[in-house]
């Protein structure tokens, strides 16, 4: 089963938002192999955070990661309208074969 | 810069069978771990399959489990999906993405995806 997010978040410019990604002992709770893709209408995914909480070259300081248990978490901070955007999480799992996973995906809505 | 171009996709019968192929022109292809990720239409993305870069570990979703076969051809830079007995669900778009070797999920580079429609 896909992780679970929150349909949608928003926020105003300048505020920060959380995303969370729920998922089971067999795959987020499980691994430190959690990442976020940030993805435009009509755009390719982009890898925004890896290992839960690495950003690749070129990401800005304003997307950070973290887990507890669990849940994953996205908080981007200094929203920006450029922002707004699908986001999904990827985790890898384990609980029958080993597999990968994506989350449900969240809508960001910069007001 | 990695490049990856999809091709393949298309309109086809429910029961019917498509092969999608994706190649990455001038890099070492045979390094890259592959994968294929799919995407409904205003859906989310779906991950689908994994191959390593010689061909001996493969996974697959448990969505398309028997019915999707992932190979690789590395000494034509090729990527493939062989589909068969699709259904309405299998309607998406299609990407090969190239799994970074940072760490795990770490979907570095992405085609721009073929759409792949089953319909009557």
């Amino acid at each position: 089963s896909p992780l679970t997010q929150p349909a949608s978040v928003s926020g105003s410019p300048g505020q920060s938002i959380t995303i969370s990604c729920t998922g089971t002992s067999s795959d987020v709770g499980g691994y430190d192999y959690v990442s976020w893709y940030q993805q435009h209408p009509g755009k390719v995914p982009k890898l925004m955070i890896f290992g839960v909480t690495n950003r690749p070259s070129g990401v800005s300081s304003r997307f950070s990661g973290s887990k507890s248990g669990n849940t994953a978490s996205l908080t981007i901070s200094g929203l920006q309208a450029e922002d707004e955007a699908d986001y999904y999480c990827c985790s890898y799992g384990s609980s029958t074969t080993p597999h990968y996973v994506f989350g449900t995906g969240t809508k960001v809505i910069v007001l | 810069e990695v490049q990856l171009v999809e091709s393949g996709g298309g309109l086809v019968q429910p029961g019917g069978s498509l092969r999608l192929s994706c190649v990455a022109p001038g890099s070492p292809f045979n390094t890259y771990k592959l994968h294929w990720v799919r995407q409904p239409p205003g859906k989310g993305l779906e991950w689908v399959a994994y191959i390593s870069p010689a061909s001996d570990h493969i996974l697959y979703a448990d969505s398309v489990e028997g019915r999707f076969t992932i190979s690789r051809d590395n000494a034509k830079n090729s990527l493939y999906l062989q589909m068969d007995s699709l259904s309405a669900e299998d309607t998406a778009v299609y990407y090969c993405a190239r799994e970074g070797t940072s760490d795990i999920c770490y979907f570095d580079y992405w085609g721009q995806g073929a759409l792949v429609t089953v319909s009557s």
